[in-house]
């Protein structure tokens, strides 16, 4: 069965630097999001993104949040230069007929 | 804005015991509505939706809920939980002319053997 796959797993990054989450999603699909969880809070939403560029966005996602899909395969979530509150289990997720499937999640720590 | 309330954050149950777990959501308007589970370790996995039609729908291993518009409500029930149902249970909500999905807090559920 197809699934969303998300690299690294964990990454671990000094504040101010930048970090680039990558996602593949299921290949049919086209809508495409970014959640993130802050340890012991709710999931949330930050973006979503259809036929290349960004639908919908959060307050959470500002100017240092940028997504991408460089290719016909991978999504991605650059944070420019990351800090200590943005630690968190960030989630891709794809869509089919309404229905979102997750990634594993790419758990973020900035130190 | 639309908010998703998940009553129980921390439920225990002896395996066999029944479970409802509560979600009530704050928009007035057409929604769908979806409860999604993570095993420890794991990612979010979707148990069930409702879009349109039976208010009371089922998913997977035996989970099942109802919408009652009325009560702006989702509850999840499952008649006998087992130890592998141990996991955290989140309800969430679309409004019909959006796709992003706005999650209750969650609901830790631990199964005790």
């Amino acid at each position: 069965e197809p699934e969303v796959t998300q690299t690294p797993s964990h990454q671990v990054t000094q504040m101010g630097q930048e970090v680039i989450l990558r996602c593949v999603p299921i290949s049919n699909h086209l809508y495409f999001y970014w959640y993130r969880q802050i340890l012991g809070q709710k999931v949330e939403f930050l973006v979503s993104f259809y036929n290349n560029e960004i639908s919908e966005k959060s307050e959470i996602f500002d100017d240092q949040f940028s997504v991408e899909r460089p290719d016909g395969s991978n999504f991605t979530l650059k944070i420019r230069s990351t800090k200590l509150e943005d630690s968190a289990m960030y989630f891709c997720a794809s869509s089919w007929r309404n229905e979102q499937f997750f990634g594993p999640g790419t758990r973020l720590t900035v130190l | 804005a639309q908010s998703v309330s998940q009553h129980n954050h921390h439920v225990i149950l002896s395996e066999a015991a029944s479970l409802e777990l509560g979600c009530n959501y704050s928009y007035g308007g057409t929604v769908n509505l979806f409860w999604y589970v993570q095993y420890p370790g794991q990612h979010l996995q979707l148990l069930l939706k409702y879009f349109s039609g039976d208010p009371l729908v089922k998913g997977i291993k035996g989970f099942e809920a109802e919408f009652i518009k009325s009560k702006f409500s989702f509850n999840l029930r499952k008649p006998s939980v087992q130890w592998s149902d141990t996991a955290e249970y989140f309800c969430a909500v679309t409004d019909r002319g959006g796709n992003k999905l706005v999650f209750g807090a969650g609901t830790i559920l631990r199964v005790k053997s």
